[in-house]
């Protein structure tokens, strides 16, 4: 049972323009919402966040957009950059309160930005 | 700036081994986490880590066990390596704000 989803293998845009990169999840449980960004033969490192109290955070050119009611999020790269093509992957605490937690990750969405 | 470090960045063993993944994190981090990652399955958590000694199994633990003596160390075991095994192993730690710092990944091929 996948409780975040990342539906869209893949994506292609080209320099300059919007990248937006979905996730959907399914437990209302959830309260805290990660992206991360993964270069091949390297670790996931983080890239922004959001609460569930929240529905917009931005950070530079990233933005991430939470909507509960549709139980889904989306991440906003603006203006995509070459450097930005890697596997992105959102990811889901459960009641992250507390200090003991765990991450509940997507499938990940290959990103290619075209030159 | 947080470093978490793995034993190995590749690794061969036979199918029958059993096959130790070290992970050191230099931060004082009370969490800590196993993941594996494969094509089209994304992270999967194997087993984590809030304290020392302490431990508890993820969504995929069969095959798996773990080590924590030390707050800076946690260890993966494979007891006995299998061909289903090979993948990415990443190791994480944390400090409760939420955030997960990987360190660089051991891709371990099962023969």
């Amino acid at each position: 049972d996948q409780q975040v989803k990342q539906n869209s293998p893949s994506l292609s845009v080209q320099e300059g323009r919007i990248s937006i990169l979905n996730c959907d999840y399914t437990n209302s449980m959830f309260d805290y919402f990660l992206w991360y960004k993964k270069y091949p033969a390297e670790g996931p490192t983080f890239l922004i966040s959001i609460s569930s109290i929240k529905d917009k955070n931005e950070d530079g050119r990233f933005t991430v957009f939470l909507n509960k009611s549709a139980k889904h999020l989306s991440l906003h790269i603006v203006p995509s950059q070459p450097g930005d093509s890697a596997v992105y992957f959102c990811a889901a605490i459960l009641n992250s309160g507390g200090s003991n937690y765990k991450l509940t990750f997507g499938k990940g969405t290959l990103l290619t930005v075209n030159p | 700036d947080v470093k978490v470090t793995q034993s190995s960045r590749y690794l061969v063993k036979r199918t029958g081994e059993k096959v130790f993944l070290e992970c050191v994190q230099d931060m004082d981090h009370e969490n800590m986490f196993w993941y594996r990652q494969d094509p089209g399955l994304g992270l999967r958590l194997i087993y984590f880590s809030y304290d020392v000694k302490m431990k508890e199994k993820g969504d995929i633990p069969e095959g798996y066990s773990v080590s924590r003596e030390k707050k800076e160390r946690f260890s993966l075991i494979l007891e006995s390596a299998s061909t289903n095994q090979t993948s990415m192993y990443l190791c994480a730690s944390s400090l409760g704000d939420r955030v997960l710092y990987f360190g660089p990944g051991t891709r371990l091929t099962v023969t």
